[in-house]
């Protein structure tokens, strides 16, 4: 693939749930891979920076782990509250410092 | 206060009016990026700097312009306005020499409507 995708578009969970979803990315060239969160009406925010295949992220209830092998990045959130509803964009740098986006992962946490 | 600021925040405009968004930055950054989101799209990157003398064209630069007047200010200029321009327009910051994995700051964002 040449593009960064993420899956699903948009995804709905019951609140107490435990979800998990997918960036893919080129598995040539690989330097870096960002996430973000993006609460609607406020900025983007890190989330993670990985850069090593295997590498395991974790920050409260959201943890990441990366396969630079095969091109994917999956975002874990244990016990969604409704905070976590937010947008969920991965980004990937090439190793010529090309930073290409994903369009993001629409998260909404039913109560 | 926040530390990347946009103004305006919204605005709607005609069709070949000359629009300018500004982006103000506190953090003592170097790079400042300027980005479009076009909804079910990634953020496409329109043009960045990495210090006050060094501009650089992103992957959408036509039909923008920018000027980076200082190290905390970093405008883009939209010359003849276009309706395919209409989206959410983001500054970003960066600190050096962090290199392609630091990390990015980003304003609230400034909604641009084209009619």
């Amino acid at each position: 693939i040449l593009n960064v995708e993420q899956s699903p578009q948009s995804l709905h969970v019951q609140e107490g749930d435990s979800t998990n979803f997918t960036c893919s990315f080129p598995s040539s060239n690989f330097y870096a891979l960002h996430w973000y969160r993006w609460e609607t009406a406020k900025s983007p925010e890190a989330l993670f920076v990985m850069t090593l295949n295997g590498d395991e992220k974790k920050k409260g209830r959201i943890s990441a782990t990366l396969n630079t092998k095969e091109g994917y990045s999956y975002l874990y959130i244990k016990g969604s509250q409704p905070e976590d509803s937010a947008t969920y964009l991965c980004a990937f740098i090439r190793s010529n410092y090309q930073l290409i986006w994903g369009a993001g992962t629409k998260l909404i946490i039913k109560p | 206060d926040a530390d990347v600021t946009q103004t305006p925040r919204n605005r709607i405009t005609k069709t070949g009016k000359r629009i300018m968004l500004e982006c103000s930055q506190t953090k003592g950054h170097d790079r400042m990026y300027w980005y479009r989101q076009d909804p079910g799209l990634g953020l496409q990157l329109i043009y960045y700097s990495f210090d006050v003398k060094d501009i650089n064209k992103g992957e959408i630069s036509d039909g923008y312009s920018v000027s980076r007047q200082a190290q905390a200010k970093f405008s883009l200029s939209l010359e003849s306005a276009i309706p395919n321009q209409t989206a959410l327009y983001f500054c970003a910051t960066s600190d050096s020499p962090g290199g392609p994995v630091d990390t990015q700051y980003f304003g609230p964002g400034t909604r641009l409507t084209v009619l």
